[in-house]
C-alpha cells in the first residue's frame, strides 16, 4: 500500500513569491492534514481538510491556505513568502480525524 | 491551554542499556495519544496509539504506556538503528478534530 506522497520535496523561493506544495494521501484516507515543522517551534498543526472541506485551522495568518479534491488530493499554498517561512511542510493523512496520522517525507521549503 | 511536554531532550545511551522517554500533557480532554519516531529528512513514522490511561502497547523494544497525566516510551536493550527523535502527540476534544499537538521530541542516540 503506498504511503502518503508530497511534492516537490525541496523547493527555494525568494522574498514576495507565493509557493504550491501537493500532497496525496494514502488511498482511502480522506482526512489530509498539514503541519510546519521548524527547530524552533517543532511540529504546528497548520489546517485539516475532510472530504474537500476544511475543518480546521491553526493560529498562522492568512497567506497560508489550502485546498482538497474529491480525490482527496491536497495542496497548500503559501504567498507573499517570508524568511520565516523556511521549514519543512508535511502533509498526514488518515482515515478519520482520531485515526492514527500517516506522514510524508515532506517539502523543505527554503526561502532567499 | 493544551500542552505536550516532552523529557529529556536529547538522550545517549550505549547499546543494551534500557531507558524511558516521556511525555507529560496537560490538556481539556484526551482523545488520544500518538508516538512517532523520526529519522533525519523524513517524515514522522507512526509507532503508537494509546487510548486510555493503565493501556499498553509494545513493538519490538519498545514499550508505550498512558496514565491520566503522562505517557512513557520504555526502550528496552536498544541497538544503534533506535536512534532517531522520537515524537510524542495528542488528540483532544477541543472541537479541533484531526488536530494533533506535538511536543517537542527526544532525540535519542544509541551507541554501539
Amino acid at each position: 500500500k503506498a504511503g502518503v506522497t508530497q511534492t516537490p520535496r525541496y523547493l527555494i523561493k525568494t522574498r514576495g513569491q507565493q509557493v504550491t506544495l501537493s500532497c496525496s494521501p494514502i488511498s482511502g484516507h480522506r482526512s489530509v492534514s498539514w503541519y510546519q515543522q521548524t527547530p524552533g517551534q517543532g511540529l504546528q498543526f497548520l489546517f485539516e481538510y475532510f472530504s474537500e472541506t476544511q475543518r480546521n485551522k491553526g493560529n498562522f495568518p492568512g497567506r497560508f491556505s489550502g485546498r482538497q479534491f474529491s480525490n482527496s488530493r491536497s495542496e497548500m499554498n503559501v504567498s507573499t513568502l517570508e524568511l520565516g517561512d523556511s521549514a519543512l511542510y508535511l502533509c498526514a493523512s488518515s482515515s478519520q480525524g482520531n485515526q492514527p496520522q500517516h506522514f510524508g517525507d515532506g517539502t523543505r521549503l527554503s526561502i532567499l | 491551554e493544551d500542552q505536550v511536554t516532552q523529557s529529556p531532550e536529547a538522550l545517549r545511551l550505549q547499546e543494551g542499556e534500557s531507558s524511558s522517554l516521556n511525555c507529560s500533557y496537560t490538556v481539556s480532554g484526551l482523545r488520544g495519544l500518538f508516538w512517532y519516531r523520526q529519522d533525519p529528512g523524513k517524515g514522522p513514522e507512526f509507532l503508537f496509539t494509546l487510548y486510555s490511561a493503565g493501556e499498553e502497547k509494545e513493538k519490538e523494544r519498545l514499550k508505550a504506556t498512558l496514565t491520566k497525566k503522562e505517557s512513557f516510551l520504555h526502550i528496552t536493550a536498544p541497538k544503534p538503528e533506535d536512534s532517531a527523535t522520537y515524537l510524542c502527540a495528542v488528540h483532544t476534544y477541543s472541537g479541533n478534530t484531526g488536530k494533533l499537538i506535538f511536543g517537542q521530541g527526544t532525540t535519542l542516540q544509541v551507541k554501539p
